[in-house]
C-alpha cells in the first residue's frame, strides 16, 4: 500500500503565477483534506473534499481552489501566487469518519 | 472559536530524561484527538487516536492520555531519535461534517 502520495515534492514559482499540486489518497480512503503549513507553525486547514465536492473550507481566499476526481485523487490550485504562499502543502486522506487521518510527505512550494 | 494549545513550544531533554507534552483544547463537538510526529520538511506521521476521557495508548517510549480538557504525551527515557515536532490535533463535528484542527506543535530536542 503506497499510502498517501503527493506530487511534486518541491516547486519554485514566481509571484503572480499559478500552481497545481496533486494528491492520491490511501487505498480505501475517499476523503481528502488539504493543509498549509508555514515554517514553525501547525498545519492550517484549507479545504476538504468528499464525493467530488468541497465540503468544508478554512479561512483561505478564493485564490485557493481544488478538485476531487472519481478515483478520489485531488488537486489543489493556487492562482496569483504571493510570497506569503510559500509553505509546505499537506494532503491528508481518510474515510468519511476521519478516524484514521493519514498525511502524505507534502509539497514544498517556494514563491520568489 | 475552537482552539488547540500545545505547551511547551520547545523542549530540550537529556537522553533518558522523561517528560510530558501538553495539548489543551477548547472545542465543541469533539470526536477524537490525534497525536502526530513530524520531522523537518516531512509530512506528519500518525501516532495515536484517543476518543474518550481516561483512554491511554502506548507505542514504544510514548504514551498518550486524554482527559475532558487536555491530552498528554508522555515520553519515557527518550533517545536522540525521538527528536522531532509533536503535533496534537482535534477531530470536530462542524456543520454536519468533520474536520481536524491542529495545534502549533512542541519541538522536542533530545541531547545525547
Amino acid at each position: 500500500d503506497a499510502g498517501v502520495t503527493q506530487s511534486p515534492t518541491h516547486l519554485i514559482k514566481t509571484r503572480g503565477q499559478q500552481v497545481t499540486l496533486r494528491c492520491s489518497p490511501k487505498s480505501g480512503h475517499d476523503t481528502v483534506s488539504w493543509y498549509q503549513q508555514a515554517l514553525g507553525q501547525g498545519p492550517q486547514f484549507i479545504f476538504q473534499y468528499y464525493e467530488e465536492e468541497e465540503r468544508q473550507r478554512g479561512n483561505f481566499p478564493d485564490r485557493f481552489s481544488g478538485h476531487q476526481f472519481p478515483n478520489y485523487s485531488s488537486e489543489l490550485n493556487v492562482n496569483a501566487l504571493l510570497l506569503g504562499d510559500s509553505a509546505l502543502y499537506l494532503c491528508a486522506s481518510s474515510g468519511w469518519t476521519l478516524s484514521l487521518f493519514i498525511f502524505g510527505s507534502g509539497t514544498r512550494l517556494t514563491v520568489v | 472559536e475552537d482552539q488547540v494549545t500545545q505547551s511547551p513550544e520547545a523542549l530540550r531533554l537529556q537522553e533518558g530524561e522523561s517528560s510530558s507534552l501538553n495539548c489543551s483544547y477548547t472545542v465543541s463537538g469533539l470526536r477524537g484527538l490525534f497525536w502526530y510526529r513530524q520531522d523537518p520538511g516531512k509530512g506528519p506521521e500518525f501516532l495515536f487516536t484517543l476518543y474518550s476521557a481516561g483512554e491511554e495508548k502506548e507505542k514504544e517510549r510514548l504514551k498518550a492520555t486524554l482527559t475532558k480538557k487536555e491530552s498528554f504525551l508522555h515520553i519515557t527515557a527518550p533517545k536522540p531519535e525521538d527528536s522531532a515536532t509533536y503535533l496534537c490535533a482535534v477531530q470536530l463535528n462542524s456543520g454536519g461534517y468533520q474536520k481536524v484542527t491542529f495545534g502549533i506543535g512542541t519541538k522536542l530536542q533530545v541531547i545525547p
